[in-house]
C-alpha cells in the first residue's frame, strides 16, 4: 500500500512569489493535515481537511491556504512568499477524523521549500 | 491546551534500552499520545500510539501513568540505526501538539 505522497520534493522560490504543494493521502484515508517544520519552531500544525472541509486551522497568516478534493488529494498554497517561509512542509493523512479516537496520522516525506 | 515537553537530546549505546519521556498537562482520559521517529530529510515515521497504561508493538513500548501527565517511549536494545529525532504528539480535543523532539544518538 503506497504511503502519503508529496510533490514536489524540493523547490526554490523567490520572495514575493507563490507556491502550491500537492499531497496524495494513503488510499482510503479521508483526512489530510499539513505541517510546517523549521529548526527554530519545530513541527507546527497548519490546517486539516476532512471530506473536503477544513476542520481546523493553526496560527498561520492568511497567506497560507489549502484545499481538499473529492478524491481526498490536497493542495496547500503559500502566497507572497517570505524568507521565513523556508521550511519542510509535511502532509499527513489518517483514516478517520484525525488523531482523536486513535486515528493514526501517517506523514509523507515532505516538500522542502527554500525562499531566496 | 496541552503543552508538551521532551528532553532535547540523549545518548545511548548499542544494545541498551532507551526511555524518552514526554511531559504534558491537561489531557483528557481518551486523548491519544503518538510517537514518531524522524531521520534527516525524511518525514516522521509512526512508532506507537496509545491513551492509557501500556502499549507494546514489535519495535517499542509506550507507558502512560494513571495521572496522564507524561508518557514514556521505551526502545529496547537500540542499534546504531535508531539514531534519530523522536517526537511525541498529543491529540487533545481539537488540538494537535508536538513535543520539541528528542535527538537520540546511539553510540557503538
Amino acid at each position: 500500500k503506497a504511503g502519503v505522497t508529496q510533490t514536489p520534493r524540493y523547490l526554490i522560490k523567490t520572495r514575493g512569489q507563490q507556491v502550491t504543494l500537492s499531497c496524495s493521502p494513503i488510499s482510503g484515508h479521508r483526512s489530510v493535515s499539513w505541517y510546517q517544520q523549521t529548526p527554530g519552531q519545530g513541527l507546527q500544525f497548519l490546517f486539516e481537511y476532512f471530506s473536503e472541509t477544513q476542520r481546523n486551522k493553526g496560527n498561520f497568516p492568511g497567506r497560507f491556504s489549502g484545499r481538499q478534493f473529492s478524491n481526498s488529494r490536497s493542495e496547500m498554497n503559500v502566497s507572497t512568499l517570505e524568507l521565513g517561509d523556508s521550511a519542510l512542509y509535511l502532509c499527513a493523512s489518517s483514516l478517520g477524523d484525525r488523531a482523536r479516537s486513535g486515528n493514526t496520522i501517517y506523514f509523507g516525506e515532505g516538500s522542502w521549500l527554500t525562499v531566496v | 491546551l496541552a503543552k508538551t515537553t521532551q528532553p532535547v537530546s540523549m545518548d545511548s549505546y548499542e544494545g541498551q534500552e532507551v526511555n524518552i519521556t514526554c511531559s504534558h498537562n491537561n489531557i483528557a482520559t481518551n486523548d491519544y499520545i503518538t510517537w514518531y521517529q524522524q531521520f534527516p530529510s525524511q518525514g516522521p515515521r509512526f512508532i506507537i500510539q496509545g491513551y492509557k497504561t501500556k502499549v507494546t508493538n514489535e519495535v517499542a513500548s509506550l507507558f502512560i501513568p494513571a495521572d496522564r501527565k507524561s508518557s514514556t517511549l521505551s526502545l529496547p536494545r537500540v542499534s546504531l540505526s535508531d539514531t534519530a529525532v523522536y517526537y511525541c504528539l498529543v491529540a487533545a480535543g481539537n488540538k494537535l501538539t508536538f513535543g520539541g523532539g528528542t535527538r537520540v544518538l546511539v553510540k557503538p
